[in-house]
């Protein structure tokens, strides 16, 4: 059974401090996504990493993507009020198959 | 351009009751998927379309059905409605799965209550 972990579930931060979200998954793949989640919200794409050292940044995020420690990271830099929402990652097994992680709830503290 | 939109954004059921969500999407995507979020976790995915008149399981598929009759609509179906289905269901669209430019749709989310 596949599984993908996050880590931490639960993250509060000051705003202007750092800090990464980490999502591991337990089979081959190499293709991963992050989404990002707002109250009652529904879900918006982040970032599409498509093969191994692939990495992305968007303004104050960057995600990477680590196949072969079936790793991906999401960096936060100089964390902001508005970045507050939670992150989900999910993998890609077969091309229509989407395994999701449980999800880490960001609340950045002014 | 509305996107992907379901309907209805709420409902409440009876156990017992049936009902069916629609998934509506007006980009002309292949791929059609109908998840379920529960508190604390992740999405799950329950069943997907690769394509019009063509549907497949996913994760958990027990309880429910779905039907592909028009590539624009994805409908998912509860015959008898349980406790245990109660969740927001989010359905999404993409142009492929595999493609470079892959990436999902996702609508605004069916909140159902089973009680």
């Amino acid at each position: 059974e596949l599984k993908v972990e996050q880590n931490p579930l639960f993250l509060s931060m000051q705003e202007g401090k750092n800090y990464t979200i980490y999502c591991n998954y337990s089979t081959t793949s190499d293709r991963l996504y992050w989404y990002r989640q707002d109250p009652g919200k529904s879900l918006e794409s982040l970032f599409v990493l498509l093969s191994n050292g692939a990495v992305k940044q968007e303004g104050r995020l960057m995600a990477s993507l680590d196949t072969k420690a079936r790793l991906s990271t999401l960096h936060i830099t100089a964390a902001v009020h508005d970045l507050s929402a939670t992150y989900f990652c999910a993998v890609d097994i077969s091309g229509n198959q989407f395994y999701f992680g449980t999800g880490t709830s960001l609340t950045v503290i002014p | 351009n509305a996107g992907v939109t379901q309907t209805p954004k709420f409902r409440v059921l009876k156990t017992g009751q049936s009902m069916t969500l629609l998934c509506a999407q007006d980009m002309n995507h292949e791929y059609m998927y109908w998840y379920r979020q529960d508190p604390g976790m992740g999405l799950r995915l329950i069943h997907y379309s690769v394509g019009e008149g063509t549907t497949a399981k996913g994760e958990v598929p027990d309880g429910y059905n779905v039907s592909r009759l028009k590539k624009q609509n994805f409908l998912l179906g509860l015959e008898s409605a349980a406790p245990s289905q109660t969740s927001v269901y989010f359905c999404a669209s993409s142009w492929s799965a595999r493609g470079p430019n892959y990436e999902q749709y996702f609508g605004p989310g069916t909140r159902l209550t089973v009680t």
